[in-house]
């Protein structure tokens, strides 16, 4: 089982505020790196899907970058919008476990108007 | 655009009692896994299977859980007797292969009384 770990708990912005939040994972045996928003009542929906050192990704408003050396990856959001609210979880598949995938607690985000 | 299905989507019932919860995968997709993910937490595995075969259910409580994917195709996840504790979300997630992205279903809300 990997320790993903991710922060903060919970953000809450104003509309149009750019955030970002952090997840570290162990940088041994690296693999693969998941971005997943979860938005009430819905399935989580991947956002991104990192392997490579440096990687930088972009969908829209929201981008991650990848530091697998050093085991950590930031998720940012560029003006937020009230549909931006959810929950952002990242996960990191065990490649010793059949590669289900070893989640973080989540980042919950409250962007109000 | 092809989707995990879930159902129930909600479940409320009392201690001692058994529930059963079903997954569809989205047709293809040999790998199917069962998450939990308690209040607070994030989502854990507690079985996966390839095909109708079981390849991880370290984290499946074996005295009152029980899964199975009998055609390789929809998945059952049953526990009996539900306890308080077993209160949380269960997600059902495919996948093509097991080192592949995998697709969440809604989940389905179980409340133990």
């Amino acid at each position: 089982i990997l320790n993903v770990e991710q922060s903060p708990q919970s953000l809450h912005v104003q509309e149009g505020d750019s955030t970002n939040f952090t997840c570290s994972f162990p940088s041994s045996n690296f693999y693969a790196l998941h971005w997943y928003r979860w938005e009430t009542a819905k399935s989580p929906e991947a956002l991104f899907v990192m392997t490579l050192n440096g990687d930088e990704k972009k969908k829209g408003r929201i981008s991650a970058t990848l530091n697998t050396k050093e085991g950590y990856s930031y998720l940012y959001i560029k003006g937020s919008q009230p549909e931006d609210s959810a929950t952002y979880l990242c996960a990191s598949p065990d490649s010793n476990s059949g590669y289900a995938l070893n989640f973080g607690k989540g980042t919950s985000l409250l962007v109000t108007p | 655009e092809a989707e995990v299905a879930q159902s129930p989507r909600y479940k409320i019932t009392e201690k001692s009692q058994a529930v059963a919860f079903w997954c569809d995968p989205i047709s293809g997709h040999a790998t199917l896994y069962w998450y939990r993910q308690i209040l607070g937490q994030g989502p854990e595995l507690l079985v996966q299977f390839q095909d109708e075969s079981v390849v991880d259910d370290s984290q499946l409580p074996k005295d009152r859980f029980s899964a199975e994917r009998l055609k390789g195709v929809d998945s059952t996840l049953k526990i009996q007797p539900a306890e308080l504790g077993d209160s949380a979300m269960y997600l059902c997630a495919s996948s093509l292969a097991k080192d592949n992205e995998q697709f969440f279903g809604p989940g389905t809300r179980l409340t133990v009384l």
